[in-house]
């Protein structure tokens, strides 16, 4: 079945600094979507992109969609302690493994 | 608007048990998902229904597990049987289009089985 992995699991960072999480499908997706789980909380959408090689910003938040749509970014920049959290990629209704960031103020 | 409400908030119970969990999607959504989540792991698929469609019922872990929707709203997730793997927060979602559209996800069931 499809499987979607992402990387790095865990991420620490100053807070300043930047951070990405990859996000890689073994089968192409016809959409993906990212979502943020802040400790002890539920998932909360962030954003869906749709077309191969599309890229979307919220903010300091960049996402991209690769161009064989089997793979995906997050960037943050400048990161703040309230960008703690796992964020989690999901195809369909498969989710990636999911990364979690920690931010040292 | 009301969002996805999930009870009970956490469920105790006893290794061979059976336990129900119920999701109350948001009103008018046609697709409702249920996932698990172990502590500091990710989210594991379970079961979609998708409107009046057949369910996909692949993530199901074992035939101790079963779902239902009725009349398209409330869904209960039942297991049978429980045992102490089944610890884990349960995880509803409801979207308003069939997959994939944005999941809104209720505030879980943390299940311990002692």
């Amino acid at each position: 079945g499809q499987q979607v992995m992402q990387i790095p699991q865990y991420q620490h960072v100053q807070e300043g600094e930047d951070f990405t999480t990859y996000c890689n499908s073994s089968t192409t997706l016809s959409n993906i979507q990212w979502y943020k789980q802040r400790p002890g909380g539920h998932p909360v959408f962030l954003i869906q992109l749709v077309k191969s090689g599309e890229v979307k910003k919220q903010k300091r938040l960049t996402f991209q969609f690769g161009e064989a749509k089997k793979n995906s970014s997050l960037h943050i920049t400048a990161t703040q302690t309230t960008d703690v959290g796992t964020y989690f990629c999901a195809g369909l209704y498969i989710f990636g493994t999911g990364t979690r960031l920690k931010v040292l103020a | 608007g009301a969002g996805v409400s999930q009870s009970p908030s956490n469920k105790v119970t006893e290794k061979g048990k059976d336990v129900e969990l119920r999701c109350d999607p948001i009103s008018g959504h046609t697709a409702l998902y249920w996932y698990r989540q172990s502590l500091g792991q990710g989210l594991e698929f379970l079961i979609y229904f998708q409107g009046n469609s057949a369910p996909d019922k692949s993530g199901l872990p074992s035939d101790r597990f079963s779902a239902e929707r009725t009349g398209g709203s409330v869904s209960t997730l039942t297991i049978q049987r429980t045992q102490q793997e089944d610890s884990a927060v349960y995880l509803c979602a409801s979207s308003l289009m069939v997959a994939p559209d944005t999941q809104y996800f209720g505030p879980g069931t943390r299940l311990t089985v002692l």
